[in-house]
């Protein structure tokens, strides 16, 4: 079956704009997660959904990002004011019901900020 | 608060067993991970261990677990070229709402 998707898979933006980055789970899977894997480091989470609601958003670096799961299928992650420091591979992941045993990555968008 | 360390980075002959050890420092951890990240590809998860086990074994893969001095070991038997890639240990965080990785070890089998 079809895994996790993410779009776009590269992007590139000036300093000072906004992005979104979209991500597609695995059909089914209520939970999704948010990381983030700067160059040399292991990924780094940001935050996670289950369902429509951020249960969990505590690794958010600050009040420019945020992210959205209204439909408690898609999720899209929003940067504003992107900063260079923002550059970074941005993966999804999603599991049924939670469980982290059962964590699955997208191929995650390359955000590089000029 | 949680950390996971990892040797970054080790070399082998195709053919040798490769040991990539991991060490991490919440003490309560339920479940630890091992991630396969190839270039282009997502993170794969290879395999974890309970915390209540010592020891797991799948196929090539065994897992090593030290709770007493908190580490974690991924032995691959056989290692072959196409292992080649970056291995993640991972544990959960106290939440448990998350994962926390290291930084990974780069693995190199040469024929």
């Amino acid at each position: 079956g079809a895994g996790v998707s993410q779009t776009p898979s590269n992007k590139v933006t000036e300093k000072g704009k906004y992005v979104e980055l979209r991500c597609d789970p695995i059909s089914g899977h209520t939970a999704l997660y948010w990381y983030r894997q700067s160059l040399g480091q292991g990924p780094e989470f940001l935050i996670y959904f289950q369902g429509t609601g951020a249960a969990d958003d505590s690794g958010l670096p600050n009040d420019r990002f945020f992210a959205v799961r209204p439909e408690g299928s898609v999720s899209t992650l929003k940067i504003q004011r992107t900063e260079r420091g923002d550059s970074a591979v941005y993966l999804c992941a999603s599991s049924p019901s939670g469980a982290l045993n059962e964590q699955y990555f997208g191929p995650g968008t390359r955000l590089t900020v000029t | 608060g949680e950390d996971v360390e990892q040797s970054l980075f080790l070399s082998v002959r195709e053919g040798d067993s490769s040991v990539i050890n991991c060490t991490y420092t919440d003490s309560s951890s339920t479940y630890l991970y091992w991630y396969k990240q190839e270039p282009g590809a997502g993170l794969q998860l290879l395999t974890y261990i309970f915390s209540n086990m010592d020891m797991k074994q799948d196929q090539r893969l065994t897992v090593l677990l030290n709770k007493k001095d908190k580490h974690l070991s991924l032995r691959i038997a056989d290692t072959q070229t196409g292992d080649s890639a970056i291995y993640f240990c991972a544990e959960r965080n106290q939440a448990g709402t998350a994962l926390i990785f290291g930084k990974g070890t780069t693995l190199s089998v040469s024929s």
